[in-house]
């Protein structure tokens, strides 16, 4: 059975900050990983979408790495901003049906 | 092109009514999925749904829950006989698979609360 573990569950550091965020998954048969953004009260924004054959993907300030054989994968964001304040979520894609980590609630302090 | 649309977004039940809560695909997707969030926990596969097809129900509840997505219309899910239990977040999602690339695309979700 596919497990999905975010650490840490918050994390809080001041703006202009690289971080990383991980997730880690106990089943390395997956299609895609996906990351997604959740503000409080709010949907569901998807950030970047890693295939199982890639490494890595960007867009913009964020970087998310895929080691399937490991069972991990990172989402980096560089110079954070206030405006990146939001819980951060990690979905793996095993078989069509999204298995969700608990997710990090990250606080950017201006 | 809009996106995931699901309505309504606030729904309050009473003990024992019915919630049916509605979900628009984006426009050339044809296959929906629901999420369940509990508050304070994770998010949780409910159902998979193709037109007149439902796919994988392993994660609705055996009882009182049900799912449909019709030849015309939204996908609808259906709470009959709510409990207090059932307020949630629930979550739409669709889209169209090429091989294996499968990505979803959310709704904002419908908040259900029962009183």
């Amino acid at each position: 059975k596919q497990e999905v573990t975010q650490i840490p569950a918050a994390l809080s550091v001041p703006e202009g900050e690289n971080l990383v965020l991980n997730c880690s998954f106990t089943d390395s048969a997956i299609y895609n990983l996906q990351w997604f953004r959740q503000d409080p009260g709010k949907g569901l924004t998807s950030l970047l979408l890693i295939q199982s054959s890639q490494r890595e993907q960007t867009s913009g300030r964020l970087n998310a790495s895929l080691d399937k054989s490991s069972g991990r994968s990172t989402l980096y964001i560089a110079a954070s901003q206030p405006g990146d304040s939001a819980t951060y979520l990690c979905a793996v894609d095993s078989n069509y049906q999204l298995i969700w980590g608990a997710g990090t609630k990250l606080i950017i302090k201006p | 092109n809009a996106g995931v649309m699901q309505n309504p977004r606030h729904l309050v039940r009473r003990r024992g009514q019915e919630a049916r809560l509605r979900c628009s695909p984006m426009k050339g997707h044809s296959h929906v999925y629901w999420y369940r969030q509990l508050p304070e926990e994770g998010l949780k596969f409910m159902v998979y749904l193709q037109k007149e097809n439902i796919i994988d129900e392993s994660g609705m509840p055996k009882e009182r829950f049900s799912a449909e997505f019709p030849k015309e219309g939204p996908s609808i899910l259906r709470i009959q006989q709510v409990v207090r239990g059932d307020s949630a977040a629930y979550f739409c999602a669709s889209s169209q698979p090429t091989g294996r690339v499968n990505e979803q695309f959310f709704g904002p979700g419908t908040r259900l609360t029962v009183l």
